[in-house]
């Protein structure tokens, strides 16, 4: 089945650098999506980026549609951003939101 | 700002016994969702709807039923828990379902199968 690949599967960083995670996916994509899950376990979307560049806050998100490619890079990484980053893509091209999950990259960043 | 509650926010069942799931929207939005986390699988997408009293098989629908009967409301429901039903479900809903849409998840709920 259609899959999707993150890395690295964890990272830890002092407070201050920067990250880039990545997430691979296996065919075209008619949306993606970057979640947050805190350590409590709660959910919530960054941002959605399905091809180009968008920035929020923080955050950048780089698709490259024809390389099946994303990445989010977290620049000037908080304490508060730790716990674990989630890709997500819609491979039905019928704009369902039938989203399939990477494993994701928990982020670790220390004081 | 979205909101999408679950009630329970954890249940101990036991196998073979009957588990509803409650999930409740005020977003007025017309998708709903329901997925599992498991450690080594991830988010994996059980059931959704887009329209009340309709739903849809997601990606592992065996074990699980689902129901829509208002907008705002999506049960998950196991007919009879299994060991392997243990695991985080999360509801989440979104507007229209399509492109660069959010999904607004909730808190979850920890269901432990004995």
């Amino acid at each position: 089945g259609q899959q999707v690949q993150q890395s690295p599967a964890s990272l830890v960083l002092q407070e201050g650098e920067n990250a880039e995670l990545q997430c691979n996916f296996s065919s075209t994509a008619t949306q993606l999506q970057w979640f947050y899950q805190s350590p409590g376990g709660s959910l919530v979307s960054l941002l959605s980026n399905p091809s180009g560049t968008k920035h929020t806050g923080r955050l950048t998100s780089t698709t490259v549609t024809k390389e099946r490619r994303s990445s989010l890079h977290i620049s000037s990484s908080q304490t508060t951003d730790s716990g674990t980053y989630l890709c997500a893509i819609d491979y039905t091209g019928a704009n369902t939101g039938k989203l399939t999950f990477g494993h994701g990259t928990i982020l670790r960043v220390h004081p | 700002e979205a909101a999408v509650t679950q009630s329970p926010r954890s249940k101990v069942a036991v196998t073979g016994g009957k588990v509803t799931l409650s999930c409740h929207q005020t977003n007025n939005h017309d998708y709903m969702y329901w997925y599992r986390q498991d450690t080594g699988h991830g988010l994996r997408l059980i059931h959704y709807s887009y329209v009340a009293d309709s739903t849809e098989k997601g990606d592992i629908p065996d074990g699980y039923k689902a129901s829509r009967p208002s907008q705002e409301n999506f049960s998950l429901i196991l007919e009879l828990a299994s060991l392997s039903q243990t695991a985080v479900y999360f509801c989440a809903s979104s507007g229209l379902g399509g492109y660069q849409d959010t999904q607004y998840f909730g808190p979850g709920t920890r269901l432990l199968v004995l």
